[in-house]
């Protein structure tokens, strides 16, 4: 079984500017989540869906994040204008039942 | 205050060590619990589940939960090497009708030979 596939992996740019990361899930999984992990702590969540649907994005800044899951598989991620702090991994996951969540490589994003 | 605690560590440990690992938490509402292993530069794979209080045991992985005083533990047997990683405890609840999984710090242990 494929796991959950992110790109790009590593993403170096200037702030101000802008990123979008992309996330495909496991097949057959309706509920996305994206976290946000900074360097030495733990994943935050940032947004989830479930089927193409958000459920919960209550810690998103919406000022600059905004995310997007089209046709219920897909999503991607966006960062515009990016500052110092969002330099951390952007990690996708998905689950089926939403008890057992697994997780991409991540998105290494650092700002400049 | 947090909803999930961790101690951040880093820990270290000759191997062939017990490992204890430990997190408290807040929030009554939370039904499952998880434990995470993370290597460096990859994304956390999922290690145990637990539901109940109670042991539930995989291999040299023994993971605890007391519900009374919300305390979850993974213990480790017999640590190699290979069980470097930072270590992220977790707790999932309902919130608005969606699953919330709610992550503590992460505890860094590195196993030496």
């Amino acid at each position: 079984e494929a796991g959950v596939a992110q790109s790009p992996r590593y993403k170096i740019i200037e702030k101000r500017q802008s990123v979008a990361f992309w996330c495909n899930p496991i097949s057959g999984h309706a509920t996305l989540y994206w976290y946000q992990q900074i360097l030495g702590q733990g994943p935050k969540l940032l947004i989830q869906f479930q089927n193409n649907g958000v459920v919960d994005d209550s810690q998103l800044p919406k000022d600059r994040f905004s995310a997007e899951r089209l046709k219920g598989v897909d999503s991607t991620l966006k960062i515009q204008p990016a500052k110092l702090e969002d330099s951390a991994v952007y990690l996708c996951a998905s689950s089926f039942s939403g008890n057992t969540i697994y997780f991409g490589e991540g998105s290494w994003l650092t700002v400049v | 205050q947090k909803e999930v605690e961790q101690d951040p560590g880093p820990l270290s440990v000759p191997e062939g060590a017990i490992v204890s690992l430990n997190c408290t938490y807040s929030n009554s509402a939370f039904q499952y619990f998880m434990w995470y292993r993370q290597y460096s530069r990859k994304g956390p794979e999922l290690l145990m589940y637990t539901y109940s209080s109670g042991n539930k045991e995989d291999g040299r992985f023994t993971a605890q939960v007391d519900k009374s005083s919300k305390y979850i533990s993974l213990f480790i047997r017999d640590s190699q090497p290979s069980d470097s990683a930072t270590y992220l405890c977790a707790a999932n609840r309902l919130r608005g009708g969606a699953q919330k999984l709610v992550f503590g710090q992460g505890t860094r242990l590195t196993i030496n030979p």
